[in-house]
């Protein structure tokens, strides 16, 4: 299984903050990456797919990069209601596999 | 737009089989998307448990494989999951989601709303 391992595993940000999130995998994964964000007893959402495309509806400010084994996340100024948790995961092969996960906490 | 909704016991004893449906409306199940379940903990993070096309192919969890057996109905729009010889490990909330491209290679767009079962006696 290809492990993913996300950094750091929380952060804590003020409204207006950048904020990057990496996601590592175990071996290369080409740019089969997905990011979700999750928010207390809701379902993931989809923000980014093939490390850096943005999925439909979601704000300009969520972004994605990376190939092959690193990834990042940013966020260019965090707005209250990106508080939330977030994990990558890859869709290379299986079995798809998650990041353990980033919880952003108000500062 | 296309919503999933989990039905299921919420309450499964040890030994058990752990038996969901996830019914799809405002789309066909025959569209070219892999359907898949994905469950959470308490407290944890994610897990994949395997996917669904409506041809009937399936992909699972290596570590789940054993004990998993996920199905389509195409005459009920709905596709189901089945666990067998639960344990506690096993209680989570779990997901239906669909893949939005046909080889599920872009991530899951739509997402149900979860459904918890716990593995009690």
């Amino acid at each position: 299984d290809i492990q993913m391992t996300q950094s750091p595993s929380s952060v804590s940000a003020s409204v207006g903050d950048r904020v990057t999130i990496t996601c590592r995998a175990s071996q290369g994964i080409s740019s089969w990456l997905a990011w979700y964000q999750q928010k207390p007893g809701k379902a993931p959402k989809l923000l980014i797919y093939a490390a850096s495309s943005l999925q439909s509806g979601v704000p300009s400010r969520f972004s994605g990069s990376g190939s092959g084994t690193d990834f990042t996340l940013t966020i260019s100024s965090l707005q209250p209601e990106d508080f939330a948790t977030y994990y990558c995961q890859q869709a290379n092969s299986f079995p798809r596999t998650f990041g353990g996960g980033t919880k952003v906490e108000i500062k | 737009q296309v919503q999933l909704q989990e039905s299921g016991p919420g309450l499964v004893k040890p030994s058990g089989t752990l038996s969901l449906t996830c019914a799809v409306s405002g789309g066909s199940i025959s569209s070219s998307n892999w359907w898949s379940w994905v469950r959470q903990p308490p407290g944890k993070g994610l897990e994949w448990i395997g996917e669904i096309y409506h041809s009937g192919s399936t992909n699972y969890n290596p570590s789940l494989k054993s004990r998993v057996t996920i199905s389509v109905d195409k005459s009920k729009n709905q596709f189901s999951l089945k666990l067998s010889s639960v344990t506690a490990a096993d209680t989570a909330v779990y997901y239906c989601a669909r893949d939005w491209d046909s080889s599920s290679r872009y991530g899951m767009d739509v997402w149900g709303q979860g459904t918890t079962v716990t593995v009690s006696s």
